[in-house]
Order: C-alpha cells, then sequence, then structure tokens
C-alpha cells in the first residue's frame, strides 16, 4: 500500500460528458501527478500539480484540466470526453524535490 | 508519446529461473526507474538508478544503466509466481522533477 487513494475504481461514460477523478496523496506530500495509460500502453504524463499551481503538462489538450487542494487532495477533470479517453487513470503523490513517486491504484474510464 | 521501447514485450519463463528486461530510451536523462504492475492497476515503485550509476541491486533485482548507449536491463534472479506482472522502465529528465516518460511495458510470465 502507498497510501494513495484514488475515487472512483470504475466508470462508465458516454461520449461528450465530463468526468472528476479524484486522488489523495500520501500524508506530507505536496506533488500530484497525473497518468494516462491506455490498456496496453505505458502511463503517459498528463500534468503535475505543486502548492495548487500547474507545474509542467504532457502533450494533452485544455479540455483536460486538474485542481490541488490545500490538503494536498486532487481532481483530474476531463470535458468533452471522446472514445480515446478510455483508459486507466493514475495519480502520483511525492514530495517535492525527491525522485519517487507514489502511485495510487488508478481509476478504470470507459467512454462509449 | 512514450521515451523508448522495452524489450521483449512479453517473457514467459519457468519459476525459479532469470528474467531479464530491457529498456531503451531517447534523450539525456537524471534518473531512470523501474515499476511493477499488477492486472492493470498500480504501479509499484521497484528501484530508481541515476545517470551516475553504472549498478543497482535491490534484493533479487540487478539494474544497470548504460548512459553511452541510453539503455538500462532489470534482471529478476530466482523468479516466483508472485513475479507475474508488467515492467515499465521510466525516465525523469530533470532531478526531483517527477514528470516520467514510460516504455511500453514487458509483460512477465513465471509459470509455476
Amino acid at each position: 500500500e502507498t497510501g494513495v487513494t484514488q475515487s472512483p475504481t470504475h466508470l462508465i461514460k458516454t461520449r461528450g460528458q465530463q468526468v472528476t477523478l479524484r486522488c489523495s496523496s500520501q500524508s506530507g506530500h505536496n506533488t500530484v501527478s497525473w497518468y494516462q495509460q491506455a490498456l496496453g500502453q505505458g502511463p503517459q504524463f498528463i500534468f503535475q500539480y505543486y502548492r495548487e499551481e500547474e507545474n509542467g503538462r504532457g502533450n494533452f489538450p485544455p479540455r483536460f484540466s486538474g485542481l490541488q487542494f490545500p490538503n494536498y487532495s486532487s481532481e483530474l477533470n476531463v470535458n468533452a470526453l471522446e472514445l480515446d479517453d478510455s483508459a486507466l487513470y493514475l495519480c502520483a503523490s511525492s514530495l517535492t524535490g525527491t525522485d519517487t513517486q507514489y502511485f495510487g491504484p488508478g481509476t478504470r474510464l470507459t467512454v462509449l | 508519446s512514450q521515451q523508448g521501447e522495452e524489450d521483449p514485450q512479453a517473457l514467459s519463463i519457468q519459476e525459479g529461473e532469470n528474467a531479464t528486461m530491457n529498456c531503451s530510451y531517447k534523450t539525456s536523462i537524471n534518473n531512470l526507474q523501474w515499476y511493477r504492475q499488477n492486472s492493470g492497476r498500480g504501479l509499484v515503485h521497484l528501484i530508481l538508478i541515476r545517470s551516475n550509476e553504472r549498478e543497482k541491486h535491490s534484493g533479487r533485482l540487478r539494474v544497470t544503466l548504460d548512459t553511452s548507449k541510453k539503455s538500462s536491463s532489470l534482471l529478476i534472479t530466482a523468479s516466483r509466481a508472485a513475479d507475474t506482472a508488467s515492467y515499465f522502465c521510466a525516465t525523469d529528465v530533470d532531478q526531483g522533477a517527477q514528470k516520467l516518460v514510460f516504455g511500453q511495458g514487458t509483460r512477465l510470465t513465471i509459470n509455476p
């Protein structure tokens, strides 16, 4: 167990809808990163938040957005869902300046 | 986009044998990390090797890094059924950046 939790575990949405995924970081960690993992692929970096501000973004469109709260929990929001958004979404928490991230169990999103 | 490639894509061996997985990457790195993923769930951090290191050990794991060839290998000795999982290498280009770029993974199956 890494101490990082994510909710929900599974989610089914239809194309065009919006979704919010949640992550609770490990205690004491001030940085959270989100990754998208398509079936059979490695995870791809979406973005990172540090002290409630976005701190780097991967090659994802603006309809992917996030929030980090003062208690270091985080949300990933995806608007106008597309079929290709179907994936496992992973969040990872860490302490800034260190090199090790701790991953949550992921949220499996299916877009129909 | 993926940073590099892992080889082989799938590996099946008998329990007790050694398993070797290789990873190649494209750009200069600060460190390279190996993760394990069971059944499409969260990632478990196995080992981190820095760009100025050539070899590192952790229990039954041995990791090598050749920055001149931009490649790394993960050796699991005396494999067990519980080692069945997907293994991913991930690179971080800046110290403490924590914006990992993953390979596509090797699916390892240990047969009893």
